[in-house]
């Protein structure tokens, strides 16, 4: 079955250590995004990516990195994680071209740093 | 950490009663529209969408109603049950169409 998936689903570690969040598709898209979400607060887009080789960063300003080396494959890189970065990180991606489709999301990694 | 943007404005309604959630969109050249809804430790899933040459769509205990003139969706959830508690997003597809832009979204409460 096609899916998005994200690992880990929680992540507890200390402040200063690098991090990466996995994320990834099956279903063949070009377009993958990467969301920052506090718990009942609004999506803000972090990070976006069109294909292979081409990242863009979103509207929420991000201390983090992406890489999208492979079409199915787009992690998310803290270099030195704070306690700031404590958050929801929501992965999704789209085949969506202009009328059509939406955006599959993952369940979402939830991240704290102490 | 830090939270970022507003809180969601919520909603509480009676099981079975019916759920109107509304959403003003920003962007006058948007032409295509969905509904997510979000349970509680979950992503976003789709529920429903609507172009822009559309008033209204149904789905199945779900209907979308789009008021371009006023740049307002509208998403009514008939006979509402508690397996309908979560938040709701609608989202706009915005200038370019390739991405979409996230409204502030909605915490609905279903009362058994």
């Amino acid at each position: 079955e096609a899916d998005i998936y994200q690992t880990p689903r929680y992540l507890v570690i200390g402040t200063g250590k690098k991090i990466t969040l996995e994320c990834s598709q099956t279903m063949g898209h070009d377009k993958m995004y990467w969301y920052q979400q506090d718990p009942g607060m609004e999506l803000h887009l972090i990070h976006y990516s069109y294909g292979v080789n081409s990242t863009e960063k979103g509207d929420l300003s991000s201390e983090s990195t992406v890489s999208r080396i492979r079409t199915e494959h787009f992690p998310l890189t803290l270099e030195s994680a704070r306690p700031s970065h404590t958050s929801q990180y929501l992965c999704a991606s789209s085949e969506f071209d202009r009328g059509v489709g939406g955006y599959t999301f993952g369940s979402g990694t939830r991240l704290t740093v102490v | 950490g830090e939270s970022v943007g507003l809180h969601l404005p919520t909603l509480s309604v009676q099981e079975g009663d019916n759920s109107i959630i509304n959403c003003a969109y920003s962007n006058s050249a948007s032409d295509y529209f969905i509904w997510y809804k979000q349970e509680s430790g979950k992503g976003p899933q789709f529920i429903i969408d609507i172009r822009s040459n559309m008033d209204k769509r149904q789905g199945q205990r779900v209907t979308v109603l789009l008021n371009k003139t006023v740049k307002h969706l509208s998403l009514q959830i008939a006979a509402t049950q508690p397996g309908d508690s979560a938040v709701y997003f609608c989202a706009e597809n915005g200038i370019t169409g390739n991405q979409f832009y996230f409204g502030t979204g909605t915490s609905l409460t279903v009362i058994p």
